[in-house]
């Protein structure tokens, strides 16, 4: 069973303190994603990751950064964390392009 | 217009009907579809994909796809309560692209 594991399952941040979660997959996926979910707006991606070391911005980049040093690992980067960052965020991967996505159990951030 | 469009619903069933998901997106290239399954503060599982035009069965479940008139739905026979939660359809619009998720469809199925 392919399995996508995020570090935390809550967290609670002050407003701008740098926080970092981390996402691991254990399926050789070529592909990982970060999206965050909102009430009544859905899935967001924020960020997606190909290959190693490659990255590209998805709908909502904007606050958020991700490094992607080894395949299985894919980080989410918020550089200096806002109120408004407060959400559900959840974690994917694919084994490449076209097949379908699994996720982690998510990370509920709440910043205060 | 948003790429992938939902009913939010809710979607109110009574136990052993059919349920009846509906999905429309915006570009025509759309290569794959996907639909998840959520439930209350769990995350997505994937339930179905389908990639060419026509019916694709899974036990109670059928995903029907046609891409001339750019809409996916996902049927649920013999719908039973377990089977309430919000159904995500997902669209990847061609190789290398991103996956895009509708809001999702609240499904209540009522003993």
């Amino acid at each position: 069973d392919v399995k996508v594991t995020q570090s935390s399952r809550y967290l609670v941040k002050r407003t701008g303190e740098k926080v970092f979660l981390e996402c691991v997959q254990d399926m050789d996926h070529e592909n990982m994603f970060w999206y965050r979910q909102d009430p009544g707006l859905g899935l967001r991606l924020i960020y997606f990751s190909y290959d190693v070391k490659m990255k590209e911005k998805g709908d909502i980049p904007e606050g958020y950064s991700v490094s992607r040093e080894k395949k299985e690992r894919f980080s989410l980067i918020l550089e200096s964390a806002s109120t408004n960052q407060t959400s559900m965020y959840l974690c994917a991967s694919s084994y490449r392009d076209g097949t379908e996505a699994f996720f982690g159990q998510g990370t509920r951030l709440t910043v205060v | 217009q948003k790429e992938v469009e939902q009913n939010s619903g809710p979607l109110s069933v009574p136990e052993g009907a059919i349920a009846s998901l509906n999905c429309t997106y915006s570009d025509r290239g759309s290569q794959s579809f996907f639909w998840y399954r959520q439930y209350s503060g769990k995350s997505p599982e994937l339930i179905m994909s389908i990639y060419s035009n026509g019916d694709k069965e899974d036990g109670r479940f059928t995903a029907q796809l046609n891409k001339a008139s750019q809409y996916v739905s996902l049927l649920i026979r013999d719908s039973q309560p377990s089977d309430s939660a919000t159904y995500l359809c997902a669209v990847e619009k061609s190789s290398g692209d991103k996956l895009t998720f509708g809001t999702g469809t609240r499904l209540a199925v009522r003993p």
